[in-house]
């Protein structure tokens, strides 16, 4: 089945600019969960949802914010960006929340902030 | 905070020897650990996991250990392929939190031919 898909995969925006990232996950996965990958800083947590409702959210300014669709399809979005928001943006996605088992990640997307 | 660390950035090992990555935690709640592997330009892979009720776990050429007393967790990889040339992260689950997953910051792995 096809995996989890995110778009754009590359993006260049200028300070100041908002940009929204897009996530399909897997289908039948009804949890989706973001993260931000910077060098040296591993994979944050940025927030996760399911069943259209956020479950959980990461030490990130409310200048990030998400949602999901009935369809399971999620959206995040980054207002008045900054020059360290530049970073590799992953999507998961997963049966369950709260369960043990594996995210099932996409292949990203790349935010370059001028 | 970073409640999970991985200290060694990078690592190299010659094919077909051991490869021993460590990955340290801070908080005693965490009860599901996971490891992913990574390669550029594509994301994370799960590779193996543990459960904090057991101390190994073994998956082919992969083991994971768990030293819940030290907060340690290692992934061995024996023998080491040129293909196992990866960013590899560990990831440790609060049960509190659902489905957050809290990850290390990765390390480097190159296994040289």
């Amino acid at each position: 089945k096809a995996g989890v898909t995110q778009t754009p995969r590359y993006l260049i925006k200028t300070r100041g600019q908002q940009v929204t990232l897009s996530c399909s996950p897997i289908s039948g996965h009804r949890s989706v969960s973001w993260y931000q990958q910077t060098p040296g800083q591993g994979l944050q947590f940025l927030f996760e949802y399911f069943s259209e409702t956020q479950r959980n959210k990461g030490n990130f300014p409310g200048r990030f914010s998400g949602r999901q669709f009935s369809n399971s399809r999620s959206e995040m979005n980054v207002s008045t960006l900054e020059l360290g928001d530049s970073a590799l943006y992953l999507c998961a996605s997963s049966m369950l929340t709260g369960g043990t088992g594996e995210l099932f990640f996409g292949e990203g997307s790349r935010l370059t902030v001028l | 905070d970073q409640q999970v660390k991985q200290n060694s950035p990078s690592l190299s090992v010659q094919e077909g020897r051991i490869s021993i990555l460590n990955c340290d935690y801070t908080n005693s709640m965490f009860d599901y650990f996971l490891w992913y592997k990574k390669y550029p330009a594509e994301g994370p892979t799960f590779l193996i996991s543990i459960s904090s009720i057991k101390d190994k776990n073994e998956d082919g050429r992969f083991t994971v250990f768990l030293n819940k007393s030290a907060k340690h967790l290692s992934l061995h990889i024996v023998p080491s392929q040129p293909g196992d040339s990866a960013v590899y992260f560990c990831a440790a689950r609060n049960p509190n939190t659902g489905n957050q997953f809290y990850f290390g910051t990765g390390t480097s792995l190159t296994v040289i031919p």
